[in-house]
């Protein structure tokens, strides 16, 4: 099946120590994004890529980076995390066209405790 | 700015109908979703309305209407498995998604 993959599922690590997430998908689409979601509160958009296109969103922290090695991976680094940046991160992909749907699909999420 | 209301919390018996509403204020409009999420889990997508009516799928249904900047999900023969988190987002001018804080749904029997 088509779909959208997130490693690892649930990563604990200590205030300051560096973390990488990662997506995949097999969907082909275009849009890759990552967000960060907080309990009972919206997902908030941190970046996208548009092909290898990278967009930040302004209030997205400098200690929040990504990288996109082609059309199926992408990553989420955590340069410094702190207390606050604990959050499920959800990877979502697009076909990008901006005529219909053009629904998202997300993964399972990365769940992040920082301790 | 730019902002999705939407009720904090719900609660509906098994088998009963239940109507979350969703009102939106946005710069510019290009579609309005609904997605679900359980506890934990990513969402899911569930409806789309761009025009004004009600879409109809299975169960559920979804309704907008743009001059009233509102939408409502109908979720018919409630089950268990119904109760999660109800997401309302809609695109705006630069088809950038703006999303809802949800509305947690709690099915009793």
């Amino acid at each position: 099946d088509a779909m959208v993959i997130q490693n690892p599922r649930y990563q604990v690590t200590q205030f300051g120590k560096p973390v990488t997430l990662s997506c995949s998908q097999t969907l082909n689409h275009n849009v890759m994004y990552w967000y960060q979601q907080k309990s009972s509160q919206a997902p908030k958009l941190l970046f996208h890529y548009y092909d290898k296109d990278f967009n930040n969103e302004a209030d997205t922290p400098d200690n929040f980076q990504s990288r996109r090695p082609n059309t199926s991976f992408c990553f989420l680094d955590i340069r410094s995390p702190g207390l606050g940046d604990a959050a499920m991160y959800l990877c979502a992909t697009s076909s990008g066209g901006t005529s219909g749907a053009n629904v998202l699909t997300f993964g399972a999420g990365s769940r992040l405790t920082v301790l | 700015g730019q902002n999705i209301d939407q009720p904090t919390e719900m609660t509906a018996t098994e088998g009963a109908i239940v109507q979350i509403n969703c009102t939106y204020q946005t710069s510019g409009f290009n579609g309005l979703f609904w997605y679900q999420q359980h506890a934990g889990e990513a969402p899911t997508f569930l409806s789309y309305n761009v025009l004004d009516g009600l879409e109809e799928k299975g169960r559920f249904s979804s309704f907008l209407s743009r001059s009233k900047g509102y939408s409502y999900l109908l979720l018919k023969e409630l089950q268990m498995k119904d109760s999660a988190s109800y997401l309302c987002a809609v695109r705006d001018s630069n088809y950038q998604l703006i999303w809802g804080a949800g509305t947690k749904l709690i099915i009793k029997p």
